[in-house]
């Protein structure tokens, strides 16, 4: 009930090609998803992320689509660039006032953007 | 956001020692939590360290391996205790500030 759970394990793409990334879950008390990217010998940085009352969000070339009563939720990439290139990570958490907050990961897409 | 410092960025030990991890925040923070990031896996919580109170422990996770201090709102540490090859990983801390987390840099730890 507590897993996340994120597809594709790597992804490999053409520049300016859209990158997608998948992610589900099972805890409806989940309220808050967030994406990162991780460079390689770096911590994850955030983002983007989502609340459930929207079905997306959309920041510059990144857009989260989320589908509640499919429970899931996805990253698009639109123009993939070459620095682009990194691993990312969903990631659910409760965030009510008798939460913690504490972050669940998924387990990592490893995406490559070829010039 | 929050600058966030981790001491050491990286270390080799040898199998049956401990090394302590130092994450410095610029601001007060109520959260911070430690992370395990094994290689090429993704993050694990380790657990949640509130100051003023002991460390939450995440399931596989106990005190005496993983021994956390909080001594006030910007500071935290985590030992990593009599390690073995299997403790080598990143080990990273992260504070939730604005209703999500943002993590530090990381401690690559190798044990041989």
């Amino acid at each position: 009930q507590q897993q996340v759970k994120q597809s594709p394990q790597s992804l490999i793409v053409q520049k300016g090609g859209i990158s997608i990334i998948n992610c589900a879950y099972e805890n409806t008390a989940f309220d808050y998803f967030p994406w990162y990217q991780q460079f390689p010998g770096k911590g994850p940085a955030l983002l983007i992320a989502i609340r459930p009352d929207v079905s997306e969000k959309k920041e510059g070339r990144f857009t989260i689509s989320f589908n509640k009563s499919a429970k899931q939720f996805s990253l698009h990439i639109m123009d993939s660039q070459p620095g682009d290139s990194a691993t990312y990570f969903c990631a659910a958490s409760m965030t009510g006032s008798s939460n913690t907050g504490k972050l669940i990961f998924g387990q990592g897409t490893t995406l490559q953007v070829k010039p | 956001s929050a600058v966030i410092s981790q001491k050491p960025s990286r270390d080799i030990c040898q199998r049956g020692t401990s090394l302590t991890i130092q994450c410095q925040v610029d601001s007060q923070v109520t959260m911070m939590f430690w992370y395990r990031q094994q290689p090429g896996q993704s993050l694990t919580l380790i657990a949640t360290a509130n100051q003023g109170s002991e460390a939450t422990y995440e399931s596989g996770f106990v005190i005496d391996k993983f021994p956390i201090s909080r001594p006030n709102l910007t500071f935290s540490t985590l030992t990593v205790s009599n390690m073995s090859p299997e403790d080598s990983s990143i080990y990273l801390c992260s504070v939730g500030l604005t209703g999500t987390e943002e993590f530090g840099p990381g401690t690559r730890l190798t044990v041989l």
